[in-house]
């Protein structure tokens, strides 16, 4: 089964400190989703990618966080510099066409 | 965004079936019905989606009112696998690429919880 990856799955780290979390989508994917999870929030969406191009980042804190997919296997959310709020599991997706699959999620905490 | 509204748990003995409420008052013509499900420490898995007739695939059965104004999801025989919070939500066709809106907004969703 092609499956969405994302590394690393655990990530402890201090206040201040840049964060890379990386996603490999499904081969053959053309768009990718970044969603972060929290129990007061639940999933929200951060921002999404069709063909490599950014088309929507409006969830994502523009101050500290970006995103950007350097190739068609390869997706990036970093956050610079990362703060005790940002502590949640964000997850990737891909899809062909209105479908989402998932990755198992990065588990961040900010200490 | 069009709502969906589902109850917030659920519970159900293993093997029997399952329903799964939701409703969407406020759906478009255009809205595709789709269903996600989250099992404990992993991401939310596809399920099933639907625009006006039933459909049925090897996860589940999704029934779509006449009216399109609420679905149910059915598990046909649950097992303690199938324990997670379940997502019904509604996606635009319309809008966005030519595979419509591709954004989904996941609400709280109803945790289903098998008994043994």
């Amino acid at each position: 089964d092609a499956r969405v990856t994302q590394t690393p799955r655990h990530k402890v780290t201090e206040m201040g400190q840049e964060v890379t979390m990386r996603c490999q989508p499904i081969l053959g994917h053309n768009t990718v989703f970044w969603y972060r999870q929290t129990m007061m929030q639940g999933l929200e969406l951060l921002a999404y990618f069709r063909n490599r191009a950014p088309l929507d980042d409006s969830g994502m804190p523009k101050d500290r966080f970006s995103a950007e997919m350097p190739d068609a296997t390869l997706a990036t959310l970093k956050i610079q510099p990362s703060e005790p709020r940002d502590s949640a599991v964000y997850f990737c997706a891909s899809g062909p066409s209105g479908t989402q699959y998932f990755g198992p999620g990065t588990r961040l905490l900010v200490l | 965004d069009a709502k969906t509204t589902q109850p917030n748990s659920m519970e159900s003995n293993e093997e029997e079936p399952v329903h799964l409420p939701c409703n969407h008052s406020t759906i478009s013509g255009t809205d595709y019905i789709h269903w996600y499900r989250q099992l404990p420490s992993q991401g939310p898995e596809y399920v099933i989606h639907g625009l006006t007739s039933n459909v049925n695939n090897r996860m589940a059965s999704l029934a779509i009112a006449e009216d399109r104004k609420s679905s149910t999801l059915i598990l046909h025989r649950a097992t303690l696998r199938d324990a997670a919070v379940y997502y019904c939500i509604l996606r635009d066709r319309k809008g966005g690429s030519n595979f419509g809106n591709e954004k989904l907004t996941f609400g709280t969703g109803t945790r289903l919880t098998i008994i043994p």
